[in-house]
């Protein structure tokens, strides 16, 4: 099993739908995750921190299952600059963070 | 202020040839990272280093050598290049363990291509 594993799309949505991806994780001790985004040619940048059940963040929300081991993001209302790569981050140590590969979002007019 | 920043943007080798990247940061953190993107992966970490003059392997650091000579400067240097080497590099920075994990920092990228 990967460490940290993403659907890796592509979502394709009409603006103003609601979507969700599921990242799994292999490491049952991390305490925090995160979510990033990704635009295309660019660096990643810090969405969502994740330390207990959820976190929510107007249209982003973030969920966790520790039992099941896996993180869920879901995006309401989706926008067109909500296109871009949604990356699942998981500590495997303070300094050590696993990235999942990414899940691709287009949101279409 | 600038935050994370990376020399060059995009570079061109020949199998064999060195080069160094350098990442500089001027938010005075103390951890800084080296990773790798490639098509379909995530990003994977090659060095860290958790302060000044200290460096630690990551998950795939054959190949590299890293240096942290000062606070804000970290270097990732290929000696020999290989194609497998052709990536994207992005350094990243957090200003140290903050009670859940730290969240990073990205520069823009360095795009390397290995011929």
């Amino acid at each position: 099993r990967k460490e940290v594993e993403q659907d890796p799309g592509p979502f394709n949505v009409p603006e103003g739908a609601t979507v969700a991806f599921n990242c799994t994780y292999s490491n049952s001790a991390s305490q925090s995750f995160f979510w990033y985004r990704q635009d295309c040619r660019k660096e990643p940048k810090l969405l969502m921190s994740v330390y207990s059940s959820g976190n929510e963040d107007g249209r982003f929300t973030a969920q966790l299952n520790r039992a099941s081991q896996y993180i869920s993001l879901l995006i309401r209302d989706s926008k067109l600059s909500d296109s871009a790569t949604y990356l699942c981050v998981v500590p495997y140590n303070n300094n050590d963070m696993r990235f999942g590969a990414g899940t691709r979002l287009t949101v279409k007019p | 202020n600038a935050g994370v920043t990376q020399t060059p943007k995009f570079r061109v080798l020949k199998t064999g040839q060195s080069m160094t990247l350098l990442c500089a940061q001027d938010m005075n953190h103390e951890y800084m990272y080296w990773y790798r993107q490639d098509p379909g992966m995530g990003l994977r970490l090659i060095h860290y280093s958790v302060g000044e003059g200290t460096t630690a392997k990551g998950e795939v650091p054959d190949g590299y050598n890293v240096s942290r000579l000062k606070k804000q400067n970290f270097l990732l240097g290929l000696e020999s290049a290989a194609p497998s080497q052709t990536s994207v590099y992005f350094c990243a920075s957090t200003a140290g363990t903050e009670p859940l994990g730290p969240s990073q920092y990205f520069g823009p990228g360095t795009r390397l291509l290995v011929l």
